[in-house]
Formats: C-alpha cells, sequence, structure tokens
C-alpha cells in the first residue's frame, strides 16, 4: 500500500521568499510516480510537477522545483519567489498501481500555503 | 480546450434523497476517475473507468454509490440514498494514459455536498 505524508497543515511566506513544502511517501513498489497539486480557493485541482521514480535529475516547471531525495523517500515542493497568487492548498500525491491492475493516486492530507504581502 | 467539468458545484440534500454528480472529461481521454475529500481527510480514490468499462471500483465506500459512464463519454455518480458521511468534494479526473510517466490526471473543479 502507498501513503503520503504531509506533515505541515499550514505554512506562511513572505511575498518573493522561497518556500520548501514537505512531502514523504512510502511505497514497495520500484516504480513509482509523484505528483504535485495545487488547489485555490475556487476548488479546482491545478497538476504543478511531477517526479518519476527512476528520473535522474529533479524535476523542474517554472518556479516550481521538486527536490527528490529517494533514500529518504521524500518529495519536497519548493516555490521560488513566492507570489500572492501561490496562496492555496498544496497536495503531494503518488502514483500506484492498485489490485485490480489501475493505476490511481494516493494523497497527502494537503498543506495550506499563505503568501504574506 | 475545455477541461475537466464537473456538475453541480455545490449541492445541497437532505438525509436519504438521492443526487447525482456529472463529469464531463476532456474530449478523447478514455480514462476517467472519481475521487472523494471528506472534511478533513485525505482525497481519496473511488473507481476508474476505462472508456465504458469499470477498470477498479475498489474505493466505492458501499453500494449506496453507482457510477456509469455512457458511451464512453460523461460520467454520473449517484448517491442513493444519501447520509450524513457522504459529505465532502467529489473530484473528477481524466487521462489520456492510466497516468504513467509524466501523463497528469486532469482533475475537475469539484462538487461539493452537503447532506443535512
Amino acid at each position: 500500500a502507498q501513503k503520503i505524508t504531509q506533515t505541515q497543515p499550514g505554512m506562511f511566506v513572505q511575498e518573493k521568499e522561497a518556500v520548501t513544502l514537505d512531502c514523504t511517501y512510502d511505497t514497495s513498489d520500484p516504480s513509482y510516480g509523484l505528483f504535485w497539486y495545487k488547489q485555490p480557493s475556487s476548488g479546482e485541482m491545478i497538476f504543478l510537477i511531477y517526479q518519476g521514480s527512476y528520473d535522474q535529475q529533479n524535476a523542474t516547471e517554472g518556479r516550481y522545483s521538486l527536490n527528490f531525495q529517494k533514500a529518504r523517500k521524500s518529495a519536497n515542493l519548493v516555490i521560488s519567489a513566492s507570489q500572492l497568487g501561490d496562496s492555496a492548498m498544496y497536495f503531494c500525491a503518488m502514483r500506484g498501481l492498485s489490485g485490480a491492475g489501475s493505476y490511481q493516486l494516493t494523497f497527502g492530507k494537503g498543506t495550506k500555503l499563505s503568501v504574506i504581502p | 480546450e475545455a477541461g475537466v467539468t464537473q456538475f453541480p458545484s455545490h449541492s445541497v440534500i437532505e438525509k436519504g434523497q438521492t443526487v447525482t454528480l456529472r463529469c464531463d472529461p476532456i474530449s478523447g481521454h478514455d480514462n476517467l476517475y472519481w475521487y472523494r475529500r471528506v472534511m478533513g481527510k485525505e482525497i481519496k480514490f473511488l473507481l476508474h473507468f476505462v472508456k465504458e468499462s469499470k477498470q477498479d471500483e475498489s474505493g466505492m465506500p458501499n453500494n449506496r454509490f453507482l457510477a456509469e459512464r455512457t458511451g464512453g463519454t460523461y460520467s454520473t455518480l449517484k448517491v442513493q440514498p444519501a447520509e450524513l458521511e457522504d459529505s465532502g468534494v467529489y473530484f473528477c479526473a481524466s487521462s489520456q494514459d492510466r497516468i504513467r510517466g509524466g501523463a497528469e490526471a486532469f482533475f475537475g473543479q469539484g462538487t461539493r455536498l452537503t447532506v443535512v
């Protein structure tokens, strides 16, 4: 079974500063994928970044980067130069294979990020 | 290109009533997923369609929940009869591939269901 742990229920960051959102995972599968999603107050889930378990380099997408430490089973999201629009819930998720042969996402509880002007 | 669309955005019903949620996936996406987030808990997988077939419904909580995907296009999730513990946000997602590689699942905005 897969498990995602996000230990920070809420985080504050000053505008223009960088912030790291923590995510640790547990799985027995050798092949897996890690995702980060953003959920603003409007409710939709917005895909931010993906890291495959065999990827040699950390994933980056604009101001988002994923600090992937495989041995420690962590996949922290780093947001550089925070903007007011970054205030939202952030979910870490892992793609795993269910017993029924279906790929599905396992989510953490989320971290609420608030950017302070 | 239109994204994943869910209807309604909010629904408030009384315990014992029936509610039907609808999801229109991105055109051409064979894979359609339903997830649910109950207040204060993680987002949980409910089921997965590949075209019109149920690939995996292991996350469906009980037989009060019925999901269909007519003709492999839009999907409905019916709750009958609704109970208080069914309150939460129901998300639909679609993808071309089975979330392998970098194929992310595109999510809708969710339906917030409140059972009173």
